[in-house]
């Protein structure tokens, strides 16, 4: 079955440290790659998506991630953390990439907590 | 641009009760999902509509869970009865055609007690 794993739980890092959240999926097939945020009290928001091309995504508010076929990884990175990123993140992969039908499946997520 | 919206945002019940979540896509999305979302772990798909039709309900325990999607826009997610164990957030995704994008909802905080 297909599956998701965070390798973090809960990460603590102070202002301006470099972040990479790790992440990888079980699946053989096509799929497209999605990290998600949901910051303290608010809906889950999408961070970046890759769906082909340059591997190398940019999401919002600095985020960046690279997906790597060979490891099944798309690892999140941010050069520079703030307090305000203070969230828990969500790597979600959609399998069969087969339009709108395909299954999201989600990691069990990484709680971030920056210290200012 | 109106987001998904879910009522009601918290929800107590003893077990053995019934509880019904609604949910409203944004306008013009086909895709519809019903996640739950135990505390410390990541959401996990119960039910996916494409249109008024469904496409993935493998994970749905159908013994206690029910869910409609009444013309192809507004859901209901129906736990009857409830157990300790389906203490979660329910959250309400769409999706437009194109994008692939899961747009979520608040979610809706289920407490059985």
């Amino acid at each position: 079955a297909q599956s998701v794993s965070q390798h973090n739980h809960h990460v603590i890092l102070s202002e301006a440290a470099s972040l990479e959240l790790g992440c990888n999926y079980s699946y053989g097939g096509t799929v497209n790659l999605f990290w998600y945020v949901q910051y303290p009290g608010q809906h889950l928001q999408l961070l970046l998506k890759y769906f082909s091309g340059d591997p190398l995504v940019k999401g919002i508010k600095g985020f960046e991630a690279e997906f790597i076929k060979s490891k099944f990884s798309f690892n999140l990175r941010k050069p520079s953390v703030q307090w305000s990123d203070t969230a828990e993140y969500f790597c979600a992969v959609k399998t069969d990439g087969s339009g709108n039908t395909g299954k999201l499946i989600f990691g069990q997520g990484t709680t971030l907590q920056v210290k200012p | 641009e109106a987001g998904v919206a879910q009522s009601p945002r918290y929800k107590i019940i003893e077990k053995r009760q019934s509880v019904a979540f609604w949910c409203n896509p944004i306008s013009g999305h086909a895709t519809l999902y019903w996640y739950q979302q135990i505390l410390g772990q990541g959401p996990k798909l119960l039910i996916q509509f494409q249109n008024n039709g469904v496409v993935d309900d493998s994970q749905l325990p159908k013994d206690r869970f029910s869910a409609e999607r009444l013309k192809g826009v507004d859901s209901t997610l129906k736990i009857q009865p409830a157990k300790l164990e389906d203490s979660a957030v329910y959250l309400c995704a769409s999706s437009p055609r194109t994008t692939g994008e899961l747009f979520f909802g608040e979610g809706s905080r289920l407490t059985v007690l």
